[in-house]
């Protein structure tokens, strides 16, 4: 079966400082993993998607993440926080049916702090 | 403007009332999703519509109705909810089907209170 676990509920950083968002994955088979972020009162926005290509994936942002089969893990980076990059950020992987049913972590919560 | 857009953002209702909660997609997609969010609860898939047939329903209690008139429309009808079923319900479209693989698009989000 498919899951995903956010190694973490809640990060704070310092604006300019790098930011580090964890997320591990168990998977029968090559699954697509996705990052998306959400804003206060917003829906998800999606940040950047692997899907067996490269292993680093850049996205929206300055984001990227880094697929590590041997580690099943798929963090996602920035080098530089700012102050918009505070919000809640999902880690996300495929389920096992062809039915459009993904597998959302519970969240990562990113404070930025001035 | 996100593309999918949902009417209203707030609603509150009592248990007995009965309120729908809308969707539109600009984006010329042919899928669509209901999904809850709840408070410290990872995303919960309520229905999935692809090409206006609804593909999957997961075990959602009947007191939710979806309706999926066109591939740009998407309607939640509510009727006698219960105070656990306050949550943020988002809606979203994809292209290609339901492919696990797709990206999805997400309106803003109704928050429902239930009182």
């Amino acid at each position: 079966a498919q899951s995903v676990t956010q190694l973490d509920s809640h990060v704070s950083v310092s604006e300019g400082t790098p930011v580090l968002l964890r997320c591990n994955y168990s998977s029968s088979y090559s699954p697509s993993l996705f990052w998306y972020v959400q804003h206060p009162n917003k829906g998800l926005q999606l940040l950047l998607k692997y899907t067996s290509a490269a292993t680093l994936v850049k996205g929206i942002n300055g984001f990227e993440a880094e697929f590590k089969k041997s580690e099943t893990s798929f963090h996602l980076t920035k080098p530089s926080a700012h102050m918009s990059d505070a919000a809640e950020y999902f880690c996300v992987v495929t389920g096992s049916s062809n039915t459009g049913k993904l597998i959302f972590g519970q969240g990562t919560t990113l404070q930025v702090k001035p | 403007e996100t593309g999918v857009t949902q009417t209203p953002r707030h609603l509150v209702m009592g248990m007995t009332n009965k309120k729908s909660l809308k969707c539109e997609q600009h984006l010329g997609h042919n899928a669509m999703y209901w999904y809850k969010q709840s408070a410290k609860k990872p995303l919960e898939l309520m229905f999935v519509y692809s090409l206006e047939e609804r593909v999957e329903n997961n075990s959602v209690p009947s007191r939710f109705s979806p309706e999926c008139p066109n591939s740009s429309h998407l309607f939640l009808h509510l009727h006698t909810l219960q105070p656990e079923d306050s949550a943020l319900y988002l809606c979203a479209s994809s292209q290609g089907g339901v492919r696990g693989d797709s990206p999805l698009h997400f309106g803003n989000g109704t928050r429902l209170t239930v009182t």
